[in-house]
């Protein structure tokens, strides 16, 4: 099976900007979650979202957004870029049983966002 | 609120020599732990995983980690280490929302390098 991908991996975007990530998950998971990495912060949850639903958030501005697709696929939007947005942005995927945190997540490479 | 503490930020094991990394974590009941690495340029790659029963849990490339909950620990060890062990190792432990999520909160995660 093809594992987690993210596009594109690498962004450079100015300030004000606003940024859509993607993430398609390994075939047949119905999970999507992100997390965003930085030196300071290290990694924090951003959104999880099953069968198109959000089914929980973290503690990001509401410029922080997400959906999934019928195909499980995802998105994430980051609008009106600020510098501190500067991250890694990992995906994660995970077949979702009735007990979500006995499944294993597997991540993608992730996206690296530069602000400038 | 649940989190996770990894006292040591960098570690500098020779190779062939034993290692633990440590992990505390804060959380009331049997909490759901995890060991993920993460390679230079790579997404995380989950190690291993503790949920119940035996406390001490089997993991890939040779890692062993040990639940307890005396001590509120879930260290990561592997005998004898190799230079491609090099990476940065995250604790994490999932966080508690009725079972309805697989959102993980993570350490700061350790740093660990491996001379010849």
């Amino acid at each position: 099976k093809a594992g987690v991908t993210q596009t594109p991996r690498y962004l450079i975007k100015t300030r004000g900007q606003q940024v859509t990530l993607s993430c398609s998950p390994i075939s047949g998971h119905r999970s999507v979650s992100w997390y965003q990495q930085t030196p300071g912060q290290g990694l924090q949850f951003l959104f999880e979202y099953f069968s198109e639903t959000q089914r929980n958030k973290g503690n990001f501005p509401g410029r922080f957004s997400g959906r999934q697709f019928s195909n499980s696929r995802s998105e994430m939007n980051v609008s009106t870029l600020e510098l501190g947005d500067s991250a890694l942005y990992l995906c994660a995927s995970s077949p979702s049983s009735s007990t979500p945190l006995t499944d294993t997540q597997y991540f993608g490479p992730g996206t690296r966002l530069t602000v400038l | 609120a649940q989190s996770v503490t990894q006292p040591d930020i960098h570690i500098t094991v020779s190779e062939g020599a034993s290692l633990e990394l440590r992990c505390n974590y804060s959380y009331g009941a049997t909490p759901y732990l995890f060991w993920y690495v993460q390679s230079p340029g790579q997404g995380l790659q989950l190690l291993l995983k503790y949920f119940s029963g035996d406390t001490l849990v089997q993991g890939i490339k040779g890692f062993e980690a040990e639940f307890k909950r005396s001590q509120s620990s879930f260290n990561l060890r592997k005998p004898s280490v190799h230079w491609s062990d090099a990476a940065e190792y995250f604790c994490a432990v999932g966080a508690d929302y009725g079972g309805a999520t697989n959102k993980l909160i993570f350490g700061t995660g350790t740093l660990l390098a491996v001379q010849p």
